[in-house]
């Protein structure tokens, strides 16, 4: 089945610093792929979204492409503020139902 | 406003004591699921709702039951809680069809079974 791997945390950056939280898939099919981030004691919310190859999903300064021939969908952020800090989630559709995989999360600390 | 709402927040009970999480959305949503959430296992799917009346079980269904009875409320029923059931539960609900897929999720409750 669909299933989504992405890299263990924590991640530490001061402020400003380049993020880069690593993202990749395996399916069958063509699934939608997404980020979502879930800050300190909340649920989580949709951060960016692909549909198909290439698709480039932007939202608040992150951005993520979906690249078919790596099977990847990392996410990246130019300039990291403190109120990024928290867990991100990568995530991709599956082969049948409205269901989402999720990764195991990535727990991002960004520090003054 | 647009949102899923549960109830408790916070939940202590002990082994064996029946309780209900409750789960309501306004966004007059098709689907709605439960998942819950371990350190180091990330979300896993419990069940899931297509529309009134139609359940169906998820990666994780073993000691849950769900109902559908009206578009809006999607409970979760632990009948017996054991404390391997202690974890942080989400309840997201989104509409259907097309790539617009958007899944929106409550704030969590947090269960302790002692």
């Amino acid at each position: 089945g669909n299933s989504v791997t992405q890299m263990e945390g924590p991640v530490t950056l001061s402020e400003e610093a380049f993020l880069t939280i690593n993202c990749t898939y395996t399916a069958t099919g063509y699934p939608s792929l997404f980020w979502y981030v879930q800050y300190p004691g909340e649920g989580l919310q949709l951060l960016l979204k692909a549909t198909k190859a290439d698709d480039k999903g932007s939202n608040k300064g992150f951005e993520a492409t979906y690249r078919k021939e790596t099977t990847s969908f990392h996410l990246e952020k130019g300039s990291v503020q403190v109120s990024d800090s928290a867990v991100y989630f990568c995530a991709l559709s599956r082969s049948s139902g409205y269901a989402l995989n999720f990764g195991k999360g990535t727990s991002l600390l960004v520090t003054p | 406003e647009a949102q899923v709402t549960q109830n408790p927040r916070y939940l202590i009970t002990v082994t064996g004591k029946k309780l209900t999480v409750t789960c309501s959305q306004n966004m007059n949503h098709e689907y709605m699921s439960w998942y819950r959430q371990d350190p180091g296992l990330g979300l896993r799917q419990i069940y899931y709702s297509m529309n009134v009346e139609v359940t169906d079980k998820g990666d994780v269904p073993e000691g849950y039951k769900v109902s559908r009875k009206e578009k809006r409320n999607f409970p979760l029923i632990l009948e017996s809680p054991s404390p391997n059931q202690t974890s942080l539960y989400f309840c997201a609900s989104s509409t259907l069809g097309g790539t617009n897929e958007k899944l929106f999720f409550g704030s969590g409750t947090q269960l302790s079974v002692l």
